[in-house]
């Protein structure tokens, strides 16, 4: 079973600047999730679409950070401007409706 | 809120000796609590699950028990070896959701 693929897994941005992250779920997973790992800590949610639809996207700064999954598959996680303290993982995680949870390799983002 | 303290977050041990990482929560209504281990630099990957309808589950050298009313579950890893060596996150599920809180992580270093 292929697993949950992100590209890309390293991004090198100034501050202010846009960046965009991509996910591809497993196959058949309709949910899926966005995380922040900070170094040192857990991951911290923030956003989780089924299928297409956001079901919880209360710990995203919607000023600056955006994300879609148009046709319930993939999905984009975007971020602009960038502030320095956005420097983290940014873990894509996909499940079935009643499975674990499967992460990605993620994307190891340094906003200087 | 919702609150998952996992304890302790540094551990080492010599190799064949076992491993013990505990877990508390708060909210009474969780009924999902995954284990992840994230290697350096690498994906949390699910090692193993246990849910509030049974009280202990195991898969070779690793068992997860759950107890619901002191609200707390504990990783345990026998005979360990170095590639044990991680850091290991407990999560919990929120009520009503299949959100997770996790816990702080807890850095392992099994000693040759």
């Amino acid at each position: 079973e292929a697993g949950v693929a992100q590209s890309p897994r390293y991004k090198i941005i100034e501050k202010r600047q846009s960046v965009a992250f991509w996910c591809n779920p497993i196959s058949g997973h309709a949910t899926l999730y966005w995380y922040q790992q900070i170094l040192g800590q857990g991951p911290k949610l923030l956003i989780q679409f089924q299928n297409n639809g956001v079901v919880d996207d209360s710990q995203l700064p919607k000023d600056r950070f955006s994300a879609e999954r148009l046709k319930g598959v993939d999905s984009t996680l975007k971020i602009q401007p960038a502030k320095l303290e956005d420097s983290a993982v940014y873990l894509c995680a996909s499940s079935s409706t009643s499975g674990g949870r499967y992460f990605g390799p993620g994307t190891r983002l340094t906003v200087t | 809120g919702e609150n998952v303290e996992q304890h302790p977050s540094t551990l080492s041990v010599q190799e064949g000796d076992s491993a013990v990482i505990k877990c508390t929560y708060s909210d009474s209504a969780s009924n999902y609590f995954p284990w992840y281990k994230q290697e350096l630099g690498k994906r949390p990957q699910l090692i193993i699950d246990i849910r509030s309808n049974v009280g202990e589950k195991k898969d070779q050298r690793i068992a997860v028990t759950l107890n619901k009313t002191a609200k707390h579950f504990s990783l345990h890893i026998t005979e360990t070896q170095p590639e044990d060596s991680a850091v290991y996150f407990c999560a919990a599920s929120i009520r009503g959701t299949y959100k997770y809180i996790f816990g702080t992580g807890t850095r392992l270093k099994v000693l040759a």
